[in-house]
């Protein structure tokens, strides 16, 4: 079974620009999240999509946001990029009905913010 | 929310056991708690995950006392592939609360 894909695997982007950033979720999960680890940092809680919807978001701006299409892949986009968002963007999805709150993460996006 | 805690790091010697608490003084009623283990440049792994009392599978134990308020993770018999950096998650139910702890990076010695 295919884990949970994450497109591209770098990213640079000069600031002031737009990043798009792709995931793929485990065949059959529902529910997606997006992350952002800064270095050395731990794990922020950026988004949350199911079944199309976005049903919470973490402490973040309005510039970061994105969609969930109707095959439940994600994308994150990020405008006016600055250059501390230079992260390791974390995508992980979630079965539902499957154990609670166990999420499936995949291997990031380097975003890179010059 | 649930703001949790854990030490920064932790150093072991292979074939030991390791605990790793994370404190969380204000886990709600609905939240759980889940643990995930990262290596670098990776996404980070499911290892367990429990509401209360005692969970164990194949990977590690977990125990969360009767005030919840903490909960220990414990590897068994580590090995150099066990360095890592290990979360604590609480999250409640409608994922509405998420709290990542900071992560204990565990250095395991041969």
């Amino acid at each position: 079974e295919a884990g949970v894909t994450q497109s591209p695997t770098h990213l640079i982007k000069t600031r002031g620009q737009q990043a798009t950033l792709r995931c793929s979720p485990i065949s059959g999960h529902t529910s997606v999240y997006w992350y952002q680890q800064a270095l050395g940092l731990g794990l922020q809680f950026l988004l949350w999509y199911d079944e199309g919807e976005e049903r919470n978001r973490g402490n973040f701006p309005p510039r970061f946001s994105g969609r969930q299409f109707p095959n439940y892949s994600s994308e994150l986009n990020v405008n006016a990029l600055e250059l501390e968002d230079s992260a390791l963007y974390l995508c992980a999805s979630s079965f539902e009905g499957g154990r609670a709150y166990e999420q499936y993460f995949g291997p990031g996006t380097r975003l890179t913010v010059t | 929310l649930a703001k949790t805690t854990q030490p920064i790091s932790m150093d072991s010697y292979e074939g030991q056991e390791v605990n790793i608490t994370c404190s969380h003084n204000n886990i709600a009623t609905n939240d759980y708690i889940t643990w995930y283990q990262q290596f670098p440049s990776q996404g980070p792994r499911f290892i367990i995950q429990g509401y209360k009392t005692k969970v164990t599978n194949e990977v590690a134990s977990l125990f969360i006392p009767a005030d919840r308020k903490s909960s220990t993770l414990s590897l068994p018999r580590v090995s150099l592939s066990d360095t890592a950096v290990y979360y604590c998650l609480v999250a409640s139910g409608g994922y509405q609360k998420v709290t990542f702890g900071t992560g204990t990076k565990l250095q395991v010695i041969p």
